[in-house]
């Protein structure tokens, strides 16, 4: 079956260690987002990349990396750097045309 | 930073119709207007878009006003189920980033 998955579903860090959340599509999508989510709060886009190779910063992009070698993946790296990193993590991908964009079910971080 | 304003948070009883607004008094000519939906700890989920007419599919309606100010989601017969925060969002259709605002958190009662 086609989609969207993001691995794992819950995540434990010690503060200071950096953390990789993955994220693969097999919707054959150029587009791949990735947001934050904290407790009753809306999305908030991280960093975004309409094709392979090339990726763009979002609102708080602070303190997280990505890359985007191949089509199905964008991992993100949450580094030490991140002040605040637990939070509710949410990867999209979207087509060319973007009539929709297809969610995974979503990553907790928890850092301890 | 979103382009749209929406109520906080609504009530509807169930089989009642939900009509959720959004307010996008900046949109521009070539941004279309789209909804998703957020059910708790999910990722969210589309629900419709629209450019300047009205359109509908199996999950709702959206009425999008003429000067495209302003626009409403149309759930038709609520269930328990719809209870989940809904996005209003404005972007390009091709190549807009997708930037999600705090929605409309919608509670469906039995």
């Amino acid at each position: 079956d086609g989609g969207i998955t993001q691995s794992p579903k819950y995540l434990f860090r010690k503060e200071g260690q950096n953390v990789t959340l993955s994220c693969e599509q097999n919707l054959n999508h150029d587009a791949m987002y990735w947001y934050r989510q904290d407790p009753g709060q809306g999305l908030r886009l991280i960093y975004y990349s309409q094709i392979v190779n090339d990726f763009q910063k979002g609102d708080i992009a602070e303190g997280y990396s990505v890359s985007r070698e191949k089509k199905e993946s964008f991992p993100l790296t949450v580094t030490s750097a991140q002040k605040n990193p637990t939070a509710f993590y949410l990867c999209a991908s979207e087509s060319r045309e973007n009539t929709e964009a297809f969610f995974g079910q979503g990553t907790r971080l928890t850092v301890v | 930073d979103a382009k749209t304003t929406q109520p906080t948070s609504m009530d509807c009883a169930e089989g009642r119709a939900a009509n959720l607004p959004c307010n996008h008094s900046t949109i521009s000519g070539n941004e279309y207007v789209y909804w998703y939906r957020q059910i708790h700890s999910q990722g969210p989920q589309y629900i419709i878009h629209g450019l300047k007419n009205n359109e509908t599919n199996e999950m709702a309606s959206l009425i999008i006003t003429e000067d495209r100010k302003s626009s409403t989601l149309i759930l038709p017969h609520a269930t328990l189920r719809d209870t989940a925060v809904y996005y209003c969002i404005v972007r390009e259709n091709q190549g807009g980033k997708l930037i999600f605002g705090q929605g409309t958190e919608l509670s469906v009662k039995p």
